[in-house]
C-alpha cells in the first residue's frame, strides 16, 4: 500500500539551529500538509500546499517556518531557528483532492519525525 | 471555530468487550470526519471516513457512525482485542473547502487488557 515517507524519524538539535525535515507523499496525491504534536497535545495544523504555494498556515507557522517542494517528490519543512517550544512530532499528510468537501478522500499520514531541541 | 472533544480521555476494558468511543464536534456544516489510531510514538493510521451522506461506515470490526444534526460520531469496536489498545482520534475538517485543515480531537487512550 502507498505510504507517507518522512526522514529523519528523530532529530536532535541546540537552540537556533536550522531544521530541515523530509517527505515523500504518495506519487499520485496532490495536496500536502504539515501537522505537528507536542507531547501529550492534540494534533495541530501548520500549512498546507496545492499547486507549488501555500494554500494555509496556521499563527504557529510563523516566518521561522517555510516549506518547499524542490522537484516532483519531496516536500520539506525547514524551521531557520529553532525554539525550544518547536520540540514536538512533526507529520506531513497527503491527499489526493483535498478534505473539506463531499466525497474527499482520506488523509494519509507518514510516521513522524520527532525533533528536540536542547 | 471548530472544536473537537473526545471525553473520556482514556479507557480500559477486559479483552472481548465490545465498545463505543465518542467524539462530538461543534460545527455541524461538515462533510465528513476521519477516525485515525495512533499507536505510542508512531503516525496517525486512518481507519475510516465517513462522508456527511452516509449514517455509517464500517472496517472489520470497526464500524463508525456519523449525526451532524447532533454533532456527533461514535466508533463502535466489537470484540476487542488487546492489539487494538492505541489512542483513537477524530478529526473533521475546519471549514468547507478542499484544502481544508482538519481540526483534531486530543484522543481517547484505549487499553484492551488480557
Amino acid at each position: 500500500e502507498p505510504e507517507v515517507t518522512q526522514t529523519p524519524s528523530h532529530q536532535v538539535t541546540q537552540m537556533g539551529q536550522e531544521v530541515i525535515l523530509r517527505c515523500v507523499p504518495i506519487s499520485n496525491h496532490l495536496y500536502f500538509y504539515w501537522y505537528r504534536q507536542i507531547l501529550g497535545q492534540k494534533v495541530e495544523f501548520l500549512v498546507s500546499f496545492y499547486n507549488n504555494e501555500i494554500s494555509e498556515k496556521s499563527e504557529i507557522f510563523d516566518d521561522q517556518f517555510s516549506v518547499e517542494r524542490p522537484d516532483g517528490s519531496n516536500f520539506t519543512l525547514k524551521i531557520r531557528s529553532t525554539k525550544l517550544e518547536d520540540s514536538a512530532m512533526y507529520f506531513c499528510a497527503s491527499s489526493v483532492a483535498g478534505t473539506g468537501f463531499s466525497g474527499a478522500n482520506v488523509l494519509t499520514f507518514g510516521a513522524g519525525s520527532r525533533l528536540t531541541v536542547l | 471555530k471548530q472544536e473537537v472533544t473526545q471525553i473520556p480521555a482514556a479507557l480500559s476494558v477486559p479483552e472481548g468487550e465490545n465498545l463505543v468511543l465518542n467524539c462530538s464536534f461543534t460545527d455541524s456544516a461538515i462533510y465528513n470526519l476521519q477516525w485515525f489510531r495512533q499507536d505510542p510514538g508512531k503516525g496517525l493510521t486512518s481507519l475510516l471516513l465517513i462522508q456527511s451522506s452516509q449514517r455509517e461506515q464500517t472496517s472489520g470490526r470497526l464500524n463508525a457512525s456519523l449525526d451532524k444534526s447532533s454533532g456527533r460520531s461514535t466508533l463502535y469496536i466489537a470484540a476487542s482485542q488487546p492489539g487494538d489498545s492505541a489512542t483513537y482520534l477524530c478529526a473533521v475538517p475546519a471549514y468547507t473547502g478542499a484544502n481544508s485543515k482538519l481540526t483534531f480531537g486530543k484522543g481517547i487512550t484505549l487499553s484492551v487488557r488480557p
